[in-house]
């Protein structure tokens, strides 16, 4: 199992928006609404962000939304702040021999 | 509120196992809401998961690790355990347990322990 393509960098000014692809497949990203997405600071342990391809779990900014067309899904960071600054990465679930194919992962830089 | 925390060595020579613990706090191992996993990060690399396992005993490996993984639950301590056998250099990296949930967040690793760095050198 592949990992799923992601961009390596993106950035943005604060207040803007930037937006993260995530490329699978149809046995992963295409054949599931199990996209999830999450958040690394340096050094920390990775935050879960958005599951099920759009929601947010409780505590998480409005200002990160997720979708999915196909095999493709992306993640948008809506009015960037300082502290969005961070690696991302996707996650699809890709059947019972794979709980989790992850992305390459994104850095984002706010400018 | 459940949290995870991961121990053992930090430093394991090539061809031997690697050995970590999770420790479950805030909640039972044997709660049917939870797949106990592992997942790794190699320096400056990606995130891979390693593999999961229910409070039943039922397991599920990445295929590409599966011959040399072995993950077990011990409901008496609330832990799980990773062994991973043969390490060589490709196997250092810091090793995170989270859990992957069918109910609150489905199909997403929800809960992440900090992470433990395993370097595999002699």
């Amino acid at each position: 199992q592949s990992a799923l393509t992601q961009p390596p960098s993106a950035s943005g000014s604060p207040g803007q928006s930037v937006t993260i692809s995530c490329t699978g497949t149809s046995s992963d990203v295409g054949g599931y609404n199990y996209v999830s997405w999450y958040q690394q600071h340096p050094g920390k342990a990775p935050k879960l962000m958005i599951y099920e391809v759009s929601k947010r779990p409780s505590g998480v900014p409005d200002r990160f939304s997720g979708s999915k067309s196909g095999n493709t899904a992306s993640l948008t960071v809506s009015g960037l702040q300082a502290e969005d600054e961070a690696d991302y990465y996707c996650s699809s679930y890709a059947g019972s021999n794979n709980f989790g194919v992850f992305g390459t992962g994104t850095k984002v830089t706010v400018l | 509120q459940l949290q995870l925390q991961e121990s053992g060595p930090g430093l394991v020579k090539p061809s031997e196992t690697l050995s970590l613990t999770c420790t479950v706090s805030g909640g039972s191992i044997s709660s049917s809401s939870y797949y106990w996993g592992w997942i790794r990060q190699p320096p400056g690399k990606g995130l891979e998961w390693i593999g999961s396992i229910y409070y039943s005993g039922s397991t599920y490996y990445n295929p590409s690790l599966k011959s040399r993984v072995t993950i077990s639950v011990d409901t008496s301590k609330n832990q799980f355990s990773l062994k991973l056998s043969s390490v060589t250099a490709a196997d250092t990296a810091v090793y995170y347990c989270a859990t992957w949930t069918t109910v609150t967040t489905p199909g997403a690793f929800d809960i992440w322990g900090q992470g433990t760095m395993v370097t595999v050198s002699s």
